[in-house]
């Protein structure tokens, strides 16, 4: 079955503490890409990877890293975590943002940094 | 830069009636534009998109959306609303690839939809 997996789907922790959330596709897409979701927000694009060691900044950088050293994983990182980056985040990958083939979610994870 | 509006943040329609959710983009190169659809406790799913081409894009579910670049919109239609089009809609926009940042996509801030029977 074609999915984005993202782990893990709920996380609670402090100020400080270095996190991951993984997400891993198995579809070969080379477009893959990370968002945050916030009440009145919207969805808004933290990082995202045109193909393998190519990364790039979206709207919202500031505090996260990610990396793309195989084409199926594009874990995002959270070096020292602070409560602002309390949310919802997807993961979602496409063959290419542009093909016709729609971009999958994953089913989102929500941190809370207390 | 790019910039996407979505007017009214909920939109609530008969069923049966027209769905119309509205978008505004700005861009200041060629856009790609897209509407996504959240179902509640679940991720996005893609609704349809504009490329090049026809103005008039036809998505899954019903759904249509027209690409007005005089009037730099692009809102989501459906003539026939269903209970089960209760949903959050987004509209976002993007580069054309050959443009610096043609990946980078930016969402409007949703328009939740209701449905009354």
């Amino acid at each position: 079955e074609a999915q984005v997996t993202q782990n893990p789907r709920y996380l609670i922790t402090v100020t400080g503490k270095k996190l991951t959330v993984t997400c891993s596709q198995n579809m070969n897409h080379e477009y893959m890409s990370w968002y945050r979701q916030d009440p009145g927000l919207g969805l808004r694009q933290i990082y995202y990877s045109m193909n393998v060691e190519v990364t790039d900044k979206g709207d919202v950088p500031e505090g996260y890293k990610v990396s793309r050293k195989e084409k199926r994983n594009f874990p995002l990182i959270l070096e020292s975590p602070s409560p602002n980056q309390t949310s919802l985040y997807f993961c979602a990958s496409s063959p290419g943002l542009y093909s016709n083939q729609p971009q999958h979610f994953g089913d989102g994870t929500r941190l809370s940094i207390l | 830069a790019q910039s996407v509006t979505q007017l009214g943040s909920h939109v609530s329609v008969s069923e049966g009636a027209l769905v119309l959710l509205r978008c505004n983009y700005s861009s200041s190169v060629p856009p790609y534009l897209f509407w996504y659809v959240q179902y509640p406790n679940q991720g996005l799913q893609l609704l349809l998109k504009y490329t090049t081409g026809a103005t008039l894009v036809k998505g899954i579910n019903g759904f249509e959306a027209e690409f007005k670049k005089s009037e730099t919109s692009f809102h989501l239609t459906k003539p026939s609303a269903h209970m089960s089009d209760a949903a959050e809609y987004f509209c976002a926009v993007s580069a054309l690839p050959n443009y610096n940042q043609g990946g980078k996509l930016i969402f409007g801030q949703g328009t939740e939809l209701s449905v009354k029977p």
